[in-house]
C-alpha cells in the first residue's frame, strides 16, 4: 500500500533555480528517506531524517520534516542539469525495522 | 566495490516461460531486498532476506514467484510461469544490517518484458 505521495508528479526548472519536492504520508513514521533514480538506473540513497528531527542538510540538499502535518520536503538548491532524475520518498513506520514504503516519485527535469 | 550486481539487465520472454533473475549483493551486507517497479504501482517490496533467511515474503504476488538465497553472495528471483502482467523492472538491494536506518544500495535492475 502507498504510504508516501510525492508532489508534484513532475517539475521542470532552469539550471541554477531551486527545486522543491514534497512528500505526504498517512501513518506515523520512524524515519523518512529520500532517494534519486536516474533514468534506467537503480535508486541512490540521498538522505535520511528521523521522526524526531525537523531539518537535515547534505550539500545542496535540504530536507524538512513536519510530523504534525505528516509531510516532508526536499529542496535542491542551485540545480544542475545532472540533477535531472526521479526523486522518491520512502517511509519506515510501525514495528518494522527494515521495511521501506516508497512513493511514486517526482520527475525533476533541469534544463540547461 | 562493484556495488549490487544484477543479471540479466534486460529479459524478453514469452508468456508461460520460466524467468530467473539473479543478484549479487555487496560483500559484507547481510540483508537483501527484492523490489518490483511499475508505473501503476510504483516500487514494491517483494521479499526480504536477512543472513540468507527469508524474513518477509508478504509482498510476493503469488505462488508463481519464488526467491532463494543459497549463500551470502547470491540470490535468485524466479517466475514460473511468467505472465504479461509480470512485466516490470525488478531491483535487488542490499544493506549492511537490514534496519530501516541503514542505507539500501540498489542494483541497476532487470527490465523484464513478458509477451
Amino acid at each position: 500500500s502507498q504510504q508516501g505521495e510525492e508532489d508534484p508528479q513532475a517539475l521542470s526548472i532552469q539550471e541554477g533555480e531551486n527545486a522543491t519536492m514534497n512528500c505526504s504520508y498517512k501513518t506515523s513514521i520512524n524515519n523518512l528517506q529520500w532517494y534519486r533514480q536516474n533514468s534506467g538506473r537503480g535508486l541512490v540513497h540521498l538522505i535520511l531524517i528521523r521522526s524526531n528531527e525537523r531539518e537535515k542538510h547534505s550539500g545542496r540538499l535540504r530536507v524538512t520534516l513536519d510530523t504534525s502535518k505528516k509531510s516532508s520536503s526536499l529542496l535542491i538548491t542551485a540545480s544542475r542539469a545532472a540533477d535531472t532524475a526521479s526523486y522518491f520518498c520512502a517511509t519506515n513506520s510501525g514495528g518494522s525495522n527494515y521495511k521501506l514504503t516508497f512513493g511514486k516519485g517526482t520527475l525533476l527535469t533541469v534544463n540547461p | 566495490d562493484a556495488g549490487v550486481i544484477q543479471s540479466p539487465r534486460h529479459e524478453v520472454t514469452e508468456m508461460g516461460q520460466e524467468v530467473t533473475l539473479r543478484c549479487k549483493p555487496i560483500s559484507g551486507h547481510n540483508s537483501l531486498f527484492w523490489y518490483r517497479q511499475t508505473m501503476m504501482r510504483g516500487l514494491e517490496l517483494l521479499i526480504y532476506f536477512n543472513n540468507n533467511v527469508p524474513i518477509d515474503d508478504s509482498g510476493m504476488p503469488e505462488d508463481r514467484f519464488s526467491a532463494k538465497m543459497p549463500n551470502a553472495s547470491f540470490s535468485t528471483l524466479k517466475i514460473q510461469p511468467s505472465e504479461p502482467r509480470d512485466s516490470a523492472v525488478y531491483f535487488c538491494a542490499s544493506s549492511l544490517d537490514g534496519g530501516a536506518r541503514e542505507t539500501q544500495y540498489f542494483g541497476p535492475g532487470t527490465r523484464l518484458l513478458v509477451l
